[in-house]
């Protein structure tokens, strides 16, 4: 009974490298989304997946691109990274008109 | 631009008393509501929802409550225990209008004090 598992969990960075954040749901959700949180912001929507095949902007894409590899995995890629880019990082699936499930976030400091 | 408002950073509470939570929302079009918890280190987790047809939904000592017209909702946790130490992020999403996109407030630190 994993849930969403996130890989990984702490990632230091020096800016311009770049990265991929990984992300797999057991539970047979259609739908997959990444959030970012920072203080005072709360968690904004990068990209999301409603199914496999498809994805799609959220709030805040700029600097990330995303592949829906197959109904399980969701990966967010970071091409080039930012010092504003530091954040903690989560994954997470749902049936169509569902609640959330999370995983347990990716830590990213770029220095 | 903040659709979704939580005004009160951190909320500090005696044990056994009630926790209120508040939550505000500007766009109009909102038509489900939830509450997830966060401890540190950990994912945000469901605690209870709401859709807008109603105005109440209770859930053991948690208790969710909507007003409309005033694009309010709080979260009331009655007795409140030191157990519920978290963050709580209100949410809502549009269904109908935006698929299940969940769009979230800031976020509020609740402690409570044994």
């Amino acid at each position: 009974n994993a849930g969403v598992t996130q890989t990984p969990k702490f990632q230091v960075l020096k800016t311009g490298q770049s990265m991929t954040l990984q992300c797999a749901q057991d539970m047979n959700h259609n739908s997959m989304y990444w959030y970012r949180q920072d203080p005072g912001m709360g968690l904004r929507l990068i990209y999301y997946s409603a199914s496999e095949g498809t994805t799609d902007k959220g709030e805040v894409p700029n600097g990330y691109n995303v592949s829906r590899l197959n109904k399980r995995e969701f990966s967010l890629r970071l091409e080039s990274a930012a010092p504003s880019q530091t954040s903690v990082y989560f994954c997470a699936s749902s049936v169509a008109m569902g609640g959330y499930t999370f995983g347990s976030g990716t830590r990213l400091t770029v220095v | 631009d903040q659709q979704v408002k939580q005004n009160s950073p951190s909320l500090s509470v005696q044990e056994g008393r009630i926790s209120i939570l508040n939550c505000d929302y500007t766009n109009s079009m909102f038509d489900y509501f939830l509450w997830y918890k966060k401890y540190p280190a950990e994912g945000p987790t469901f605690l209870i929802s709401i859709s807008s047809i109603k105005d109440k939904n209770e859930d053991g000592r948690f208790t969710v409550f909507l007003n409309k017209s005033a694009k309010h909702l709080s979260l009331h946790i009655v007795p409140s225990q030191p157990g519920d130490s978290a963050v709580y992020f209100c949410a809502a999403s549009a269904i109908v209008e935006y698929g299940n996109k969940l769009v979230f407030g800031a976020g509020t630190i609740l402690r409570v004090k044994s």
